[in-house]
């Protein structure tokens, strides 16, 4: 499976839009890129996933490079329940596939 | 509403004596697995479950073993447990298909601490 890499943390003005990159400079052809977040030390919350177009739902967008060696999740307002662990995977669409969770980035919104 | 449900929430148990956490789901999903969260190191997957009767190991099943007798239930067994073992487990569930077609829901947690 293809490694991901995203910064340990950072910080986000309450209301700006909150920017998260991730690298996946090894993912294949058949990969997408997935995000999902934790709040706290709750359960795991899925965001968004896309192939190789851009992606926007209700509570993100995600860019992906033409390349498909990184991608960014945009959270255009953030707001302080923001705050959270976002994780960035990369996965096949197989049923049987397991999702390998990395450290993720530690968002922290600031008001 | 859709859930996951994992009890107990919270269990603080000795060594060796066997234990059992429950996991739930009322959405007619076919995927079950469990995950163990320890600092530092991510998510890791326990062992997973495609289908009633269908189990498979993970990536640290070590000392835990699964059932999937019923579709909406997948227990999670420590039958001799160890202090290794204290850590934050998830529960979690998503229909039969790709990824991409069905995001996985997560269960609340259980802390687990083995003394």
């Amino acid at each position: 499976d293809a490694k991901t890499t995203q910064p340990t943390s950072m910080d986000c003005a309450e209301g700006r839009a909150a920017n998260l990159p991730c690298n996946h400079s090894t993912i294949s052809g058949n990969e997408y890129v997935y995000w999902y977040r934790q709040i706290h030390s709750q359960g795991p919350q899925y965001i968004i996933h896309g192939l190789k177009n851009n992606e926007t739902n209700e509570m993100a967008s995600l860019i992906i490079t033409e390349d498909r060696k990184s991608s960014t999740l945009i959270l255009p307002h953030a707001t302080l329940r923001d705050t959270a662990v976002y994780y960035c995977i990369v996965s096949p669409d197989n049923y049987g596939q397991n999702f390998v969770f990395g450290p993720g980035t530690r968002l922290s919104v600031l008001p | 509403e859709a859930q996951v449900t994992q009890n107990p929430r919270y269990l603080i148990t000795v060594t060796g004596k066997k234990l059992t956490v429950t996991c739930s789901q009322n959405m007619n999903h076919e995927y079950m697995s469990w995950y163990r969260q320890d600092p530092g190191l991510g998510l890791r997957q326990i062992y997973y479950s495609m289908n009633v009767e269908v189990t498979d190991k993970g990536d640290v099943p070590e000392g835990y073993k699964v059932s999937r007798k019923e579709k909406r239930n997948f227990p999670l067994i420590l039958e001799s447990p160890s202090p290794n073992q204290t850590s934050l487990y998830f529960c979690a569930s998503r229909m039969k298909g790709g990824l991409t077609r069905q995001p996985q829901h997560f269960g609340d947690g259980t802390r687990l601490s083995i003394l």
